[in-house]
């Protein structure tokens, strides 16, 4: 079983609606998690980190459910800057600076 | 801002050539960081290092190694390039206060 897993998609959405994200991850230790943003042909860029409250940013809000060991990504009202892959980042190997990164999500907006 | 560079966009290479790939950071990072993305796989750790002259090794070091002489620059190496490493190659460095990897724009390698 992979350390994180998403649906690599693609979603193709249209302008203006939500669209939800899930990534689930093996180790029950994962101490920090985290979503990246990556543009066709770019670096990943972090979007938003993902604490145990939940937390929002704008048009989105990202999850935790540690019982279940899955984090989800919103984005409401999206804008086809939206358009781009969606990694799932998860710390799960003690200490803060090693990560274990998802395949990525795609999603693209349609006008 | 953060920035990360690296010295090459685009490489193309033989098979057998000795291959430098270099990284730079500009915030005084001690952590820093050597990904390949590969489709369908997302990001693999090569190697990483956490101080000048510190390193180890990430899920899939073999065919690679890291040199790190100075705190701002980090390198891999491909000894002797093969077909199985043509990939996109990242460099990151990582920043406690923020808690978050700064990646470089990445190298597409081509080993011919």
């Amino acid at each position: 079983r992979k350390e994180v897993e998403q649906d690599p998609g693609p979603f193709n959405v249209p302008e203006g609606a939500t669209v939800a994200f899930n990534c689930t991850y093996s180790n029950s230790a994962s101490q920090s998690f985290f979503w990246y943003r990556q543009d066709c042909r770019k670096e990943p860029k972090l979007l938003m980190s993902v604490y145990s409250s939940g937390n929002e940013d704008g048009r989105f809000t990202a999850q935790l459910n540690r019982a279940s060991q899955y984090i989800s990504l919103l984005i409401r009202d999206s804008k086809l800057s939206d358009s781009a892959t969606y990694l799932c980042v998860v710390n799960s190997r003690g200490g803060n600076e090693k990560l274990t990164f998802g395949t990525g999500t795609r999603l693209t907006i349609i006008p | 801002d953060v920035k990360v560079t690296q010295s090459s966009r685009y490489l193309v290479k033989r098979t057998g050539e000795k291959v430098f790939l270099e990284c730079v950071q500009d915030m005084d990072h001690e952590n820093m960081f050597w990904y390949r993305q590969d489709p369908g796989l997302g990001l693999r750790l090569i190697y990483f290092s956490y101080d000048v002259k510190m390193k180890e090794k990430g899920d899939i070091p073999e065919g690679y190694s890291v040199s790190r002489e100075k705190k701002e620059r980090f390198s891999l190496i491909l000894e002797s390039a093969s077909t199985n490493q043509t990939s996109m190659y990242l460099c990151a460095s990582f920043s406690g206060g923020t808690d978050t990897q700064y990646f470089g724009p990445g190298t597409r390698l081509t080993v011919l």
